[in-house]
């Protein structure tokens, strides 16, 4: 099993529509759990972070965490063609030293 | 966020010449800074993990002597592709990170340097 998993997409949605990403992760003891998007050919950018159960909202953004079930999705509202990258699920391990696991990414593409 | 610089942001070479590729962490310090591959239309691909002041830790796979990295100090980390060949040409990715609480842990990417190897 991999560490961080995310359906490879790509996953197509209208515009204007709500776009629902997921991951799951077999660290039952991550703590951190970041979202990254990345456009073709640029880096990751951080979007959204989370630490707790439950959900965060940052303008369209939110993100929702369930440590029980080891499960954290991030939900796209009202979503914009600017909105089409790949969507990297990404988990820290505990110590500075350890590196964070990234999960392999989902390609949304929004159709106008 | 945390701004993370790379230099250069492209560059091309003559096969079995050697290119160093410079990480900055511009506005905090970089307990740990990490070096990615990624080759097109695939992920991410860890290479290397730097603590300042300390020798690399390579992922599988991945030829330290081919691949030097040198984290001097807390805002500054080198990477060096010996004698590259064509198979190195890649976009080469750093980060880093301030600390491992969960308001430092956060992990910030500079912006790549894409490297073609002739």
């Amino acid at each position: 099993q991999k560490e961080v998993e995310q359906n490879s997409g790509p996953l197509s949605v209208p515009e204007g529509a709500i776009a629902s990403l997921n991951c799951t992760y077999s660290d039952r003891g991550s703590q951190s759990f970041f979202w990254y998007r990345q456009y073709s050919g640029k880096s990751p950018e951080l979007i959204m972070s989370i630490y707790s159960n439950g959900d965060k909202e940052d303008g369209r953004f939110t993100a929702q965490l369930n440590k029980a079930s080891q499960y954290v999705s991030l939900l796209i509202r009202d979503s914009q063609p600017s909105d089409s990258a790949t969507y990297l699920c990404a988990v820290p391990g505990y110590s500075s030293a350890s590196k964070i696991i990234f999960g392999s990414g989902t390609r949304l593409s929004i159709r106008p | 966020g945390a701004v993370v610089s790379q230099h250069p942001s492209r560059v091309i070479c003559k096969s079995g010449t050697s290119v160093k590729i410079e990480c900055r962490s511009l506005d905090f310090q970089a307990t740990t800074m990490f070096w990615y591959r990624q080759f097109p239309k695939q992920s991410l691909m860890l290479m290397a993990t730097s603590n300042e002041g300390s020798k690399a830790t390579y992922e599988q796979g991945v030829e330290k002597d081919k691949f030097l990295i040198n984290h001097a100090s807390l805002t500054l980390s080198t990477l060096t592709v010996t004698s590259a060949h064509p198979e190195d040409s890649s976009f080469y990715i750093c980060s880093a990170r301030e600390g491992f609480t969960e308001a430092t842990d956060t992990q910030y990417f500079g912006p790549g340097t894409r490297l073609t190897v002739l």
